[in-house]
């Protein structure tokens, strides 16, 4: 069946412009992630959302990172005000409620110029 | 100390070598783990659950010690095709958000 998709899979964004980076989560899974990656470094956990419940914003890095998730499917993660230091991949996930086996998109590389 | 520690590597092993990575976490109240691997550029691959019990899924075994608060990876008969950075990942207590490693980096000689 088709994978987590993400778009676009490259960004290129001026310092100060807005972006959205999309996530489609596979089918039936409820819980969804969102991390950054930096060059050469681990991932760093951003925010996950499972099912109905408030999300669990505790690695957003600042009030310039927001996301949400409509319908319990298709995620948005919207940085505003972008700067340099935004300049990562932004991975995100999905797993089934059953075993939250994380199962990943192939990311948005995003560069902040 | 950080919630969940791994080598970084790089570990140079010839083909054919045993290998092995430790993943340590530092809440002793976490349940569930996980072993991924990832390629250069690529996203990460879900390559084991980890069960209190152990468990093999053909070359590789993955333990639990509970313990001493530590995940293991265990690589048989290393390929060419094994060369990646493996990460591991631990729950929070409660939740089901995820910390991850900054992963151990492999390389299989010829």
């Amino acid at each position: 069946g088709a994978g987590v998709s993400q778009s676009p899979s490259n960004k290129v964004t001026e310092k100060g412009k807005d972006v959205e980076l999309r996530c489609d989560p596979i089918s039936g899974h409820t819980a969804l992630y969102w991390y950054r990656q930096s060059l050469g470094q681990g991932l760093e956990f951003l925010i996950y959302f499972q099912g109905n419940s408030a999300p669990d914003k505790s690695g957003l890095p600042s009030d310039r990172f927001s996301a949400e998730r409509t319908g319990g499917s298709v995620s948005t993660l919207t940085i505003q005000r972008t700067q340099q230091e935004d300049s990562a991949v932004y991975l995100c996930a999905s797993s089934s409620p059953q075993d939250y086996e994380q199962y990943f998109g192939p990311g948005t590389r995003l560069t902040v110029t | 100390r950080k919630e969940v520690e791994q080598d970084p590597g790089p570990f140079n092993v010839p083909e054919g070598a045993t290998v092995a990575f430790n993943c340590t976490y530092s809440n002793s109240a976490s349940q569930s783990f996980f072993w991924y691997r990832q390629d250069c550029r690529k996203e990460p691959k879900l390559l084991m659950s980890v069960y209190s019990s152990g468990n093999e899924d053909g070359r590789f075994t993955a333990q639990l010690n509970r313990a001493s608060q530590y995940i293991s990876l265990l690589i048989r008969d290393s390929k060419l095709s094994d060369s990646a950075t493996y990460l591991c990942a631990v729950n929070t207590p409660g939740t089901y958000k995820y910390i991850f490693g900054t992963g151990t980096r492999l390389k299989v000689l010829a």
